[in-house]
């Protein structure tokens, strides 16, 4: 079946503008996860949804970072007034439901470049 | 979570068994063991995981000590697919939603 989708594979951007990633979760499942990675390093936890609400929102970096998930499906991560330091590749990932006995599948990642 | 401590590279034969060792000394009694992987350029995916048996699955085979402070990864025979940056991350067994939280890696490369 589908694995999860997301879009753009890259996008590049100027500071201070304002980008929209999106992500397509495996259908059925419940728990979606950003993650954001980046050169050389292993990728760190953002956000996490269970259903339609943000159960954990700890990762976010600042108040220029925010995501939704208004049907429980489909996943938007929202960056304001982009800075260099938000390049990063981010990734989405989805899973049966929230627990630790549920396996994480991850899409490919948007690289997201901020000149 | 607890804290994990893996060799930054590895070399491995083609064809060889890739032993991959991960130290996790600060393991709670409820925090599963993880492997994940990445190779370039692609998302991680999951390898397998473990509480306290040894586990295999068709990826691999999960080793961890009769203490549970360390683990070891086994991929029987690598290929050059297999060449990618191996995670290993200990997660709280909770019936709610926690993240992985990914430390350096180990980054195998297999050789022909």
């Amino acid at each position: 079946g589908a694995g999860v989708s997301q879009t753009p594979s890259n996008k590049v951007t100027e500071k201070g503008k304002y980008v929209e990633l999106r992500c397509d979760p495996i259908s059925g499942h419940t728990a979606l996860y950003w993650y954001r990675q980046s050169l050389g390093q292993g990728p760190e936890f953002l956000i996490y949804f269970q259903g339609t609400g943000a159960a954990d929102d700890s990762g976010l970096p600042n108040d220029r970072f925010f995501a939704v998930r208004p049907e429980g499906s489909v996943s938007t991560l929202k960056i304001q007034r982009t800075e260099r330091g938000d390049s990063a590749v981010y990734l989405c990932a989805s899973s049966l439901g929230g627990g630790s006995s549920y396996e994480q599948y991850f899409g490919p990642g948007t690289r997201l470049t901020v000149t | 979570d607890a804290k994990t401590t893996q060799p930054t590279s590895m070399d491995c034969a083609e064809g060889r068994a890739a032993n991959l060792p991960c130290n996790h000394s600060t393991i709670s009694g409820n925090e599963y063991v993880y492997w994940y992987r990445q190779i370039h350029s692609q998302g991680p995916q999951y390898i397998i995981h473990g509480l306290k048996n040894n586990e295999t699955n068709e990826m691999a085979s999960l080793i961890i000590t009769e203490d549970r402070k360390s683990s070891t990864l086994i991929l029987p025979h690598a290929t050059l697919r297999d060449t990618a940056v191996y995670y290993c991350i200990v997660r709280v067994a909770e019936n709610a939603g926690n993240m992985l939280t990914f430390g350096g890696g180990t980054r195998l490369m297999v050789k022909p």
